[in-house]
């Protein structure tokens, strides 16, 4: 089991540009959850998804954040344009059922 | 609306010594509470959970919770720390209206030789 995996570990950008973060869910884990941690948030349910089809969206900042989830192992979150206030540490996590979350190791996004 | 929260942002225990992280929490109906660690650099790994049955909870590496409903409280817990668990503790809620988690602020814990 390699776990969830997050791609890219960190990623540095300019205000402005597109970001686009990608997560490979735990095979056979039909619930996949996006999170984002900051100092001063903590952690904030952005957005999750269950069998493939977005549940709760309502944490998703703005419209310059979107979520897809186009098959049971592939999921990306996409800022665009970035700011520089969307730096944080994002993470991606999935379970079967009502089992435990499992978290992947985060994407560290800095935007300057 | 559940929320839980953590009202300490650090505690700091000597090796040996047992160790309390608090968690009290407020929920509609009952609660599934869960506590999760964080080391640097990675994500959160599930320690246990309370769901129902005994209010003693144990969990991952030694650690074990305790539920209590009068005082809506879910303390972790562990006889004796060891430097290893110096960590980021999150208490969790699960939403019983959408099923996500709920997460505290988080509380850093320092364990010193």
């Amino acid at each position: 089991d390699a776990g969830v995996i997050q791609s890219p570990r960190h990623e540095v950008t300019e205000m402005g540009q597109e970001v686009t973060l990608r997560c490979k869910p735990i095979s056979g884990h039909n619930s996949l959850f996006w999170y984002r941690q900051t100092m001063m948030r903590g952690l904030e349910l952005l957005i999750y998804f269950n069998n493939n089809v977005p549940i709760d969206d309502s944490g998703m900042p703005e419209d310059r954040f979107s979520a897809k989830m186009p098959n049971a192992s592939f999921s990306t979150l996409k800022i665009q344009p970035s700011e520089p206030r969307d730096s944080a540490v994002y993470f991606c996590a999935s379970r079967q059922g009502d089992s435990p979350l499992h978290f992947g190791n985060g994407t560290r996004l800095t935007v300057t | 609306a559940q929320s839980v929260a953590q009202p300490e942002d650090q505690v700091n225990v000597a090796e040996g010594n047992p160790l309390t992280v608090k968690c009290t929490y407020s929920v509609s109906g009952n609660p599934y509470l869960f506590w999760y660690v964080q080391y640097p650099n990675r994500g959160l790994q599930f320690l246990l959970k309370y769901i129902t049955g005994d209010n003693l909870v144990k969990g991952s590496y030694g650690f074990e919770a305790e539920f209590n409903k009068s005082q809506t409280s879910f303390h972790l817990k562990k006889p004796s720390a060891l430097v290893s668990d110096s960590a980021l503790y999150f208490c969790a809620v699960r939403d019983t209206g959408q099923g996500n988690l709920i997460f505290g602020k988080g509380t850093k814990l320092s364990v010193k030789p």
